[in-house]
Protein backbone atom coordinates (compact mmCIF):
# COMPACT_ATOMS: atom_id res chain seq x y z
CA UNK A 1 0.00 0.00 0.00
CA UNK A 2 1.34 2.98 -1.01
CA UNK A 3 1.86 6.04 1.88
CA UNK A 4 2.65 9.07 1.50
CA UNK A 5 4.62 11.59 3.26
CA UNK A 6 5.18 15.35 3.11
CA UNK A 7 7.81 17.68 5.50
CA UNK A 8 7.83 20.01 6.45
CA UNK A 9 3.78 20.11 7.86
CA UNK A 10 3.79 23.87 7.57
CA UNK A 11 5.89 26.58 6.51
CA UNK A 12 5.75 30.39 6.91
CA UNK A 13 8.37 32.36 5.52
CA UNK A 14 8.67 36.13 4.41
CA UNK A 15 8.39 36.93 0.94
CA UNK A 16 11.02 36.86 -1.38
CA UNK A 17 12.59 33.63 0.21
CA UNK A 18 13.41 30.44 -2.02
CA UNK A 19 11.82 27.46 -0.41
CA UNK A 20 11.80 23.51 -0.72
CA UNK A 21 8.99 21.19 -0.05
CA UNK A 22 9.42 17.31 0.81
CA UNK A 23 7.36 14.55 -0.10
CA UNK A 24 8.48 11.04 -0.04
CA UNK A 25 6.29 7.34 -1.26
CA UNK A 26 6.81 3.98 -0.12
CA UNK A 27 5.59 2.13 -3.30
CA UNK A 28 8.44 3.33 -6.20
CA UNK A 29 6.35 1.34 -9.26
CA UNK A 30 4.74 4.83 -9.94
CA UNK A 31 3.43 6.06 -13.16
CA UNK A 32 3.53 9.75 -12.67
CA UNK A 33 4.01 11.97 -10.17
CA UNK A 34 2.17 15.10 -9.62
CA UNK A 35 2.09 17.99 -7.43
CA UNK A 36 -1.10 20.14 -6.39
CA UNK A 37 -1.82 23.83 -4.34
CA UNK A 38 -5.22 24.04 -2.89
CA UNK A 39 -6.54 27.23 -1.36
CA UNK A 40 -8.83 27.04 1.14
CA UNK A 41 -12.65 25.41 0.74
CA UNK A 42 -11.29 25.00 -2.88
CA UNK A 43 -10.18 22.14 -5.39
CA UNK A 44 -7.18 21.18 -6.39
CA UNK A 45 -4.98 23.04 -8.77
CA UNK A 46 -2.18 20.63 -10.68
CA UNK A 47 1.53 22.46 -10.79
CA UNK A 48 3.25 20.11 -12.27
CA UNK A 49 3.28 16.33 -13.45
CA UNK A 50 6.57 14.23 -13.48
CA UNK A 51 6.70 10.96 -15.67
CA UNK A 52 8.19 8.55 -14.13
CA UNK A 53 11.10 8.27 -16.36
CA UNK A 54 11.90 11.93 -15.64
CA UNK A 55 14.44 13.37 -12.84
CA UNK A 56 12.73 17.23 -13.36
CA UNK A 57 9.88 19.64 -14.52
CA UNK A 58 9.86 23.47 -14.36
CA UNK A 59 7.17 25.75 -14.73
CA UNK A 60 8.13 29.49 -14.12
CA UNK A 61 9.05 29.82 -10.23
CA UNK A 62 8.33 25.77 -9.58
CA UNK A 63 11.02 23.03 -9.88
CA UNK A 64 9.99 20.02 -9.01
CA UNK A 65 12.10 16.67 -8.98
CA UNK A 66 12.08 13.09 -8.73
CA UNK A 67 14.31 10.39 -7.29
CA UNK A 68 11.66 7.32 -8.24
CA UNK A 69 13.92 4.71 -6.57
CA UNK A 70 14.72 6.38 -3.54
CA UNK A 71 10.77 7.43 -3.23
CA UNK A 72 11.43 11.10 -3.16
CA UNK A 73 10.49 14.24 -4.77
CA UNK A 74 10.69 17.50 -3.80
CA UNK A 75 9.24 21.05 -5.12
CA UNK A 76 11.30 24.04 -4.90
CA UNK A 77 9.48 27.56 -5.43
CA UNK A 78 11.51 30.49 -6.03
CA UNK A 79 11.62 34.14 -5.29
CA UNK A 80 8.29 33.10 -3.21
CA UNK A 81 5.08 35.95 -3.16
CA UNK A 82 2.39 36.11 -0.16
CA UNK A 83 -0.11 34.88 -3.13
CA UNK A 84 1.94 31.20 -3.05
CA UNK A 85 0.06 30.63 -0.10
CA UNK A 86 -2.01 27.65 0.21
CA UNK A 87 -1.75 23.60 0.95
CA UNK A 88 0.83 21.87 -1.53
CA UNK A 89 -0.12 18.35 -1.76
CA UNK A 90 2.05 15.64 -3.43
CA UNK A 91 0.73 12.62 -5.04
CA UNK A 92 2.47 9.70 -6.99
CA UNK A 93 0.05 7.85 -9.45
CA UNK A 94 -0.09 4.03 -9.16
CA UNK A 95 1.37 1.84 -12.04
CA UNK A 96 1.07 -0.35 -14.31
CA UNK A 97 0.03 -4.15 -13.55
CA UNK A 98 -1.56 -3.50 -10.21
CA UNK A 99 -5.29 -3.13 -9.12
CA UNK A 100 -4.43 0.45 -8.61
CA UNK A 101 -3.70 1.82 -11.76
CA UNK A 102 -4.23 5.08 -12.39
CA UNK A 103 -4.97 6.30 -8.60
CA UNK A 104 -3.64 9.41 -6.62
CA UNK A 105 -2.26 8.55 -3.38
CA UNK A 106 -1.96 11.99 -1.29
CA UNK A 107 0.02 13.06 1.51
CA UNK A 108 -1.31 15.36 4.32
CA UNK A 109 0.25 17.97 2.64
CA UNK A 110 2.56 21.12 3.35
CA UNK A 111 0.64 24.39 4.63
CA UNK A 112 2.69 27.52 3.21
CA UNK A 113 1.92 30.78 4.24
CA UNK A 114 4.52 33.53 2.57
CA UNK A 115 4.42 36.87 5.04
CA UNK A 116 4.35 40.35 3.03
CA UNK B 1 -11.21 25.01 -22.66
CA UNK B 2 -14.41 24.55 -19.45
CA UNK B 3 -12.22 23.13 -16.68
CA UNK B 4 -13.88 19.95 -14.87
CA UNK B 5 -17.50 20.83 -13.05
CA UNK B 6 -19.02 19.58 -10.40
CA UNK B 7 -22.85 20.24 -9.15
CA UNK B 8 -24.63 21.08 -6.99
CA UNK B 9 -21.23 22.69 -5.13
CA UNK B 10 -22.83 22.47 -1.49
CA UNK B 11 -25.84 20.17 -0.20
CA UNK B 12 -27.24 19.21 3.40
CA UNK B 13 -28.42 16.51 3.77
CA UNK B 14 -30.10 14.04 7.26
CA UNK B 15 -28.64 11.38 8.49
CA UNK B 16 -30.55 7.91 6.20
CA UNK B 17 -30.43 9.92 3.37
CA UNK B 18 -29.28 9.45 -0.04
CA UNK B 19 -27.63 12.23 -2.32
CA UNK B 20 -26.20 11.44 -5.80
CA UNK B 21 -23.20 14.20 -6.90
CA UNK B 22 -22.24 14.82 -10.78
CA UNK B 23 -18.99 15.35 -12.49
CA UNK B 24 -18.48 16.82 -16.28
CA UNK B 25 -15.35 16.07 -17.13
CA UNK B 26 -12.69 18.05 -19.51
CA UNK B 27 -13.88 17.88 -22.71
CA UNK B 28 -12.31 14.92 -24.80
CA UNK B 29 -11.36 13.21 -21.33
CA UNK B 30 -12.42 10.03 -20.87
CA UNK B 31 -11.15 8.62 -17.43
CA UNK B 32 -13.14 9.93 -14.16
CA UNK B 33 -11.91 10.14 -10.63
CA UNK B 34 -13.18 10.58 -7.46
CA UNK B 35 -12.23 11.28 -3.82
CA UNK B 36 -12.97 12.47 -0.79
CA UNK B 37 -11.53 15.00 1.32
CA UNK B 38 -11.74 15.13 5.01
CA UNK B 39 -9.84 16.99 7.62
CA UNK B 40 -9.11 14.04 9.51
CA UNK B 41 -8.54 11.36 6.77
CA UNK B 42 -7.30 13.76 4.05
CA UNK B 43 -7.88 13.00 0.44
CA UNK B 44 -8.47 9.46 -0.03
CA UNK B 45 -9.58 7.54 -3.71
CA UNK B 46 -13.15 6.44 -4.21
CA UNK B 47 -13.35 5.39 -8.10
CA UNK B 48 -12.69 5.84 -11.29
CA UNK B 49 -14.60 5.29 -14.53
CA UNK B 50 -13.56 4.95 -18.21
CA UNK B 51 -15.78 4.25 -21.38
CA UNK B 52 -18.51 3.75 -18.88
CA UNK B 53 -16.85 0.99 -17.09
CA UNK B 54 -15.39 1.20 -13.37
CA UNK B 55 -11.81 0.40 -13.44
CA UNK B 56 -10.41 0.66 -9.49
CA UNK B 57 -12.01 1.27 -6.69
CA UNK B 58 -11.13 2.03 -3.14
CA UNK B 59 -12.06 0.82 0.18
CA UNK B 60 -14.95 2.41 0.72
CA UNK B 61 -18.08 0.63 2.15
CA UNK B 62 -21.22 -0.34 -1.06
CA UNK B 63 -23.13 3.04 0.33
CA UNK B 64 -20.88 4.18 -2.36
CA UNK B 65 -21.95 4.09 -5.84
CA UNK B 66 -20.85 5.51 -9.00
CA UNK B 67 -21.40 5.46 -12.89
CA UNK B 68 -20.38 6.93 -16.11
CA UNK B 69 -22.42 8.03 -19.24
CA UNK B 70 -21.71 7.54 -22.73
CA UNK B 71 -20.51 11.04 -22.99
CA UNK B 72 -17.93 10.65 -20.02
CA UNK B 73 -20.03 12.64 -17.61
CA UNK B 74 -20.25 10.60 -13.76
CA UNK B 75 -22.32 10.93 -11.30
CA UNK B 76 -21.80 8.81 -7.72
CA UNK B 77 -24.28 8.13 -4.79
CA UNK B 78 -24.07 7.96 -1.33
CA UNK B 79 -27.17 5.68 0.35
CA UNK B 80 -27.86 5.83 3.49
CA UNK B 81 -26.07 9.01 4.63
CA UNK B 82 -23.52 8.75 8.37
CA UNK B 83 -22.89 11.87 9.74
CA UNK B 84 -18.77 10.32 8.69
CA UNK B 85 -20.09 11.20 5.22
CA UNK B 86 -19.52 14.78 5.96
CA UNK B 87 -16.87 15.97 3.31
CA UNK B 88 -15.64 17.54 -0.16
CA UNK B 89 -16.08 15.37 -2.97
CA UNK B 90 -13.65 15.90 -5.13
CA UNK B 91 -13.67 14.66 -9.39
CA UNK B 92 -10.83 14.57 -11.62
CA UNK B 93 -10.72 13.91 -15.32
CA UNK B 94 -7.75 12.76 -17.66
CA UNK B 95 -7.16 12.32 -20.91
CA UNK B 96 -6.35 8.70 -21.12
CA UNK B 97 -4.96 8.37 -24.49
CA UNK B 98 -4.15 5.17 -26.00
CA UNK B 99 -4.18 4.05 -22.13
CA UNK B 100 -1.72 6.40 -20.53
CA UNK B 101 -2.41 8.72 -17.50
CA UNK B 102 -1.66 11.64 -17.97
CA UNK B 103 -2.70 15.24 -16.03
CA UNK B 104 -5.58 14.57 -13.70
CA UNK B 105 -7.34 17.99 -13.12
CA UNK B 106 -9.76 18.61 -10.52
CA UNK B 107 -12.95 20.09 -10.09
CA UNK B 108 -14.02 22.97 -7.47
CA UNK B 109 -15.70 20.12 -5.30
CA UNK B 110 -18.92 19.30 -4.07
CA UNK B 111 -19.54 20.02 -0.27
CA UNK B 112 -21.65 17.48 1.53
CA UNK B 113 -22.80 18.23 5.33
CA UNK B 114 -24.35 15.73 7.02
CA UNK B 115 -26.69 16.70 9.73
Amino acid sequence: KQEVTQIPAALSVPEGENLVLNCSFTDSAIYNLQWFRQDPGKGLTSLLLIQSSQREQTSGRLNASLDKSSGRSTLYIAASQPGDSATYLCAPCAGRGGTSYGKLTFGQGTILTVHP
Amino acid sequence: KAGVTQTPRYLIKTRGQQVTLSCSPISGHRSVSWYQQTPGQGLQFLFEYFSETQRNKGNFPGRFSGRQFSNSRSEMNVSTLELGDSALYLCASSLDYRGEYNEQFFGPGTRLTVL
